[in-house]
């Protein structure tokens, strides 16, 4: 089943607590993302990874890592989270140029 | 760098009608892949239908088909016999070049349907 998993779902932390956002896909994509969608703002691209340990940034990295050690694993990590970073987070995977990014579920975070 | 815009925030049409969305987008590359994406009132994003930029004929899938029109630099997504299941926000999105890399999305279009 052709699916892009998130967890977890919902996230509430306190300001200056780390996160970790975990986003597993089971379609051996070579190609994940990050991105954040806010009110106003939009999908924006957080981070791109090409393949294992291979992370490019996006449009907004600033206040955020990824990893990625296995094909079908990639993390997003917040050190020491801000107010700011209150959001709705989601995972993609794709394989090729042109074909169309899945999605998964959404992390919906609260930094308070 | 590129930029994609859709320019209508919501449109209401009524059950079994057609309706219409627009986007724009701007690009320096000659070769660019525009993506049409749908976010249910749950939050999932699902991805509907693409259009190549180096093909003349719009895209089809089920009752979701294109408008596109490359000297506008405008993909308009058409939807037919909508159903209230079909009521989501639409986003438009575009990659550029012939390698893997993010997609640039507009910012949406509401749209609701009503028996």
């Amino acid at each position: 089943d052709m699916k892009v998993t998130q967890m977890p779902r919902y996230l509430i932390k306190r300001m200056g607590e780390n996160v970790l956002l975990e986003c597993g896909q089971d379609m051996s994509h070579e190609t994940m993302y990050w991105y954040r969608q806010d009110p106003g703002l939009g999908l924006q691209l957080i981070y791109i990874s090409y393949d294992v340990d291979s992370n490019s940034e996006g449009d907004i990295p600033k206040g955020y890592r990824v990893s990625r050690k296995k094909r079908e694993h990639f993390s997003l990590i917040l050190d020491s989270a801000k107010t700011n970073q209150t959001s709705v987070y989601f995972c993609a995977s794709s394989t090729g140029f042109n074909q169309a990014p899945l999605f998964g579920e959404g992390t919906r975070l609260s930094v308070l | 760098a590129q930029k994609v815009t859709q320019t209508q925030t919501s449109i209401s049409v009524m059950e079994k009608t057609t309706v219409t969305m627009d986007c724009v987008y701007e690009t320096q590359d000659s070769s660019y892949f525009l993506f049409w994406y749908k976010q249910t009132a749950s939050g999932e994003i699902v991805f509907l239908i693409r259009q190549d930029s180096y093909k003349k004929e719009n895209a089809t899938v089920g009752h979701y088909s294109l408008n596109f029109q490359k000297p506008k630099s405008s993909i308009g997504l058409i939807i037919t016999a909508t159903q209230i299941e079909d009521s989501a926000v639409y986003f438009c999105a575009m990659r550029e070049g012939n390698y893997a890399q993010g997609l640039t999305f507009g910012l949406g279009t509401r749209v609701s349907v009503f028996p």
